[in-house]
């Protein structure tokens, strides 16, 4: 069955760095779009960023861009959130999920379980 | 600050029609399809709707989607206590260039 798992969460110190990965299985990793989503602790659903099927397409959120690069390996079926300058604000569940189309413009189906980012000092 | 709108809560009795909105604007729902997630406690969000009213195959059709101008709605039937969840509205805006998303709706089954 189609299946994305997140890894690379954990406690990180404001202005460090850390690289979130989201492995895919049970579907054609290569024609698919996929995006990264978070969700601050109590808070809503904010979109992160996207990267269109062969990765020539790159989108990101104002509150991340810049700091925030999204790439993907589709020989290995993997996606990737490399995330920098990390702030206190970044603190949330991020999650890695599957988009309907090749470009990124439909809908997300499915989402991972999310992996938690803490940043604190 | 959400740049779609939606109420913070919502509240139903079994068995009750209950509907939530969503309200963005000309780049946002005004020209592009809108999407429900659902959220429940402690799991991460589910496709409900996808291109503005359809049903993705597993979803009872007491869930039904709708648009009109900038605005979209959730309309739920027939509540049950299993619908106590979160629900956002989420629509691709041309202007940003990237997803957007409601708020999100506390529904709260009594």
């Amino acid at each position: 069955q189609v299946q994305l798992v997140e890894s690379g969460g954990g406690v990180v110190q404001p202005g460090r760095s850390l690289r979130l990965s989201c492995a895919a299985s049970g579907f054609t990793f290569s024609s698919y779009a996929m995006h990264w989503v978070r969700q601050a602790p109590g808070k809503g659903l904010e979109w992160v960023a996207l990267i269109s099927y062969d990765g020539s397409n790159k989108y990101y959120a104002d509150s991340v861009k810049g700091r925030f690069t999204i790439s993907r390996d589709n020989s290995n079926k993997k996606l990737y959130l490399e995330m920098n300058s990390l702030t206190t604000e970044d603190t949330a569940v991020f999650y890695c999920a599957r988009d309907a189309s090749g470009s990124g413009y439909n809908w997300f189906d499915p989402w991972g379980q999310g992996t938690l980012v803490t940043v604190s000092s | 600050q959400s740049v779609l709108t939606q109420p913070p809560s919502a509240s139903g009795t079994p068995g009750q029609r209950v509907t939530i909105s969503c309200s963005g604007s000309s780049s946002n729902i005004g020209s592009n399809t809108v999407i429900w997630y659902q959220q429940l406690p402690g799991a991460a969000p589910k496709l409900l709707i996808y291109n503005t009213n359809q049903r993705p195959s597993g979803v009872p059709d007491r869930f039904s989607g709708s648009k009109s101008g900038t605005s979209a709605s959730l309309a739920i039937s027939g509540l049950q206590s299993e619908d106590e969840a979160d629900y956002y509205c989420a629509a691709w805006d041309d202007s940003l260039k990237g997803w957007v998303f409601g708020g999100g709706t506390k529904l709260t089954v009594l």
